[in-house]
């Protein structure tokens, strides 16, 4: 079974603090998300990554930044945390089928559900 | 851009038959996929059209026209556990994004 597991399910910090959250998969999947989800905003794409070191923005890419130093690991780093950032975050993997396009699966880890104070 | 609409909320009777549209607007299509998410926990993959038609998987059904940039997903033989929402996603645009809708809450009476 794909286990997708995040550092935190619960996380309080204040504002303009810098907050590290982790995403590890182990089934050696290419593609690595990150969804933050609100009420009646349904998920939204913050960033992804197709390969160790490469990342491409998602729809609301502000205020974070992300890393991908090893393939099984997906790092969302909030600079300052501010109170809008409050939110359930999810990390997603996935494996590119055919010709590079994504096969019908994504994984999505526990979440982490991040207050910010 | 993307835009997907799904409906907010259902409710429906245990033993029913229940069916969540969806339909969307994306620059680039290649797939409609429907995830499941009970109150607290993680989306779980339920089904996933690249195709025109209709996939069965169990109770669960789904649907896609891509002409028409609809899809639904239907429940049969309802339960209580069948109780969560349920999100749609297209995979569109750059290669491996997916844009999902907002969800519909699906409330199971007995």
């Amino acid at each position: 079974d794909v286990k997708v597991t995040q550092s935190s399910r619960y996380l309080v910090k204040r504002t303009g603090e810098k907050v590290f959250l982790e995403c590890v998969q182990d089934m050696d999947h290419e593609n690595m998300f990150w969804y933050r989800q609100d009420p009646g905003l349904g998920l939204r794409l913050i960033y992804f990554s197709y390969d160790v070191k490469m990342k491409e923005k998602g729809d609301i890419p502000e205020g974070y930044s992300v890393s991908r130093e090893k393939k099984e690991r997906f790092s969302l780093i909030l600079e300052s945390a501010s109170t809008n950032q409050t939110s359930m975050y999810l990390c997603a993997s996935s494996d590119p089928g055919l010709a590079g396009r994504s096969t019908d699966t994504q994984y999505f880890g526990p979440g982490t559900r991040l207050t910010v104070l | 851009g993307q835009s997907l609409e799904q409906p907010s909320e259902v409710t429906a009777v245990e033993g029913a038959i229940v069916q969540i549209n969806c339909t969307y607007q994306t620059s680039g299509f290649y797939g409609l996929s429907w995830y499941q998410q009970h109150d607290g926990g993680a989306p779980t993959f339920l089904s996933y059209n690249a195709l025109d038609g209709l996939e069965e998987t169990g109770r669960f059904s789904s649907f896609l026209s891509r002409s028409d940039s609809y899809g639904y997903l239907l429940l049969q033989e309802l339960q209580m556990k069948d109780s969560a929402s349920y999100f749609c996603a297209v995979e569109g645009g750059n290669f491996n994004k997916f844009y999902f809708g907002s969800g519909t809450k699906l409330n199971v009476k007995p």
